[in-house]
């Protein structure tokens, strides 16, 4: 039963480096988020997804892309990382349906990335 | 756009005590989601309790409750019989199901609760 799954839990990039955070669910889940949550501070969406091939912009992509070609994957990419993007990164997923657990997002154990 | 307001950055009980945390939303839409998730030291996201707007009755988890107001778009968090497990950040959550920004889950910026022994 592993629900939502991150990898790497722990990574340290330098200055102009790029990377990928990979985030896996194996609920079926249709709809797919990526948060980042810099010290202290609550959630703020990067992007989402309501279904394979459809993604959008939340409160701050800049700097960031993503992709879901399949339910189960939605990484979210760094290109040419910067000292602001030094946070823990948090991938949830979720039905949004009537079903029991059908409204309840799920979330993974997250990403902290350290750019030096 | 969607906006959660949780004005209380930071609380304390005495252990057995209540205490109550605030937050407020502000959205156009009338079918909705509200929720409180909670986060310990282990960083992990854990769903508190849950309230579909369309339901007037207040959400009810053991000691956890809510008191959701639809018309001062206000939504707090009573937790009972406070326990030294309740020690972590309250995060208050919204989700719109239908209209503009629909399935966008927006959270607030967290209340840090401190259980004192």
């Amino acid at each position: 039963n592993a629900g939502v799954t991150q990898t790497p839990k722990f990574r340290i990039l330098k200055i102009g480096q790029s990377m990928t955070l990979q985030c896996t669910q194996d609920m079926n889940h249709n709809y797919m988020y990526w948060y980042r949550q810099d010290p202290g501070m609550g959630l703020k969406l990067i992007y989402y997804s309501v279904g394979a091939g459809i993604t959008d912009k939340g409160e701050v992509p800049n700097g960031y892309n993503v992709s879901r070609s399949t339910t189960e994957d939605f990484p979210l990419r760094l290109e040419l990382a910067a000292p602001s993007q030094t946070s823990v990164y948090f991938c949830a997923s979720s039905y949004w349906d009537s079903s029991p657990y059908g409204t309840e997002a799920f979330f993974g154990q997250g990403t902290r990335l350290t750019v030096v | 756009a969607q906006t959660v307001t949780q004005s209380q950055p930071e609380m304390s009980v005495q252990e057995a005590e209540t205490v109550t945390l605030s937050c407020t939303y502000d959205t156009s839409e009338s079918n909705y989601y509200l929720f409180w998730y909670k986060q310990p030291p282990s960083r992990q996201m854990i769903l508190v309790i849950r309230q579909e707007a369309y339901k007037q009755q207040n959400a009810t988890e053991n000691r956890f409750s809510v008191n959701f107001q639809k018309a001062a778009k206000s939504f707090s968090l009573k937790i009972s019989d406070s326990q030294l497990g309740d020690t972590a950040m309250y995060f208050c959550a919204f989700l719109v199901v239908s209209g503009a920004g629909s399935y966008q889950l927006t959270f607030g910026k967290g209340t840090k609760l401190s259980v004192i022994p």
